[in-house]
């Protein structure tokens, strides 16, 4: 069965660094795509960008040149940082597995997520 | 980039009722879309990929059709543990994105 968890800091400073690992157990992270995805409180989803286990990424824009997504097959972890955050990166983190190839590609399991704050 | 528009945002309905929920990109995306079903407090779950084809586990009454930039969900009927948000997702381009959601109240 595979299953991912998150782990990290709960509760980050504002213009600090959130930092997040993602655990992966039941698969080797040698394989698919492994990707981030957030959900402000009250709000819908928003995906971030994934990682190749080859270190190969692909972010969304919106993030600009904060985010940084790594994987450590040494590991089976892969890990998020975004940088200078605000309040309103203040969102519920999901790691997840994305499945599938030739375009195709969806998240087909997920960690249960974890609860980040930005606040002094 | 491609945007994901669905509607309606929410929608009240009563157990036994059929559903259908839609979703619509900004620019073709073919058939490079799926759906999650999601309850609070808990993770998305993979509902349905490539448009139409159910992930294993999941209940025969939930479908999905569509191709280009117009999809639908469909649940033929509303079962008490269905009451949830339902998000679409695009994975058409390197650079993907989800629908704002669709919140199915009981009526």
């Amino acid at each position: 069965q595979v299953q991912l968890q998150e782990s990290g800091p709960g509760l980050v400073k504002p213009s600090e660094t959130l930092s997040l690992t993602c655990n992966v157990s039941g698969a080797s992270i040698s394989r698919n795509y492994w990707s981030w995805i957030r959900q402000p409180p009250g709000k819908g989803l928003e995906w971030i960008g994934h990682v190749y286990y080859s270190g190969s990424t692909n972010y969304n824009p919106s993030f600009k040149s904060r985010v940084t997504i790594s994987v450590a097959t040494s590991k089976n972890q892969f890990s998020l940082k975004l940088t200078s955050v605000t309040a309103a990166d203040t969102a519920v983190y999901y790691c997840a597995r994305v499945f599938g190839s030739s375009g195709w590609f969806y998240f087909d399991y997920w960690g249960q997520g974890t609860l980040v704050t930005v606040s002094s | 980039d491609i945007q994901m528009t669905q509607s309606p945002s929410s929608l009240s309905a009563s157990v036994g009722d059929r559903v259908t929920i839609t979703c619509r990109a900004s620019q073709s995306i073919s058939s490079y879309l799926n759906w999650y079903q999601q309850k609070p407090g808990k993770a998305p779950k993979l509902l349905i990929y490539a448009t139409s084809s159910l992930q294993s586990g999941v209940p025969s009454r939930f479908s999905g059709s569509g191709s280009g930039t117009d999809f639908t969900l469909t649940i033929s009927s509303l079962q008490p543990e269905d009451f949830a948000t339902y998000y679409c997702q695009h994975s058409y381009s390197a650079r993907w994105a989800f629908g704002q959601g669709t919140k199915v109240e009981i009526k």
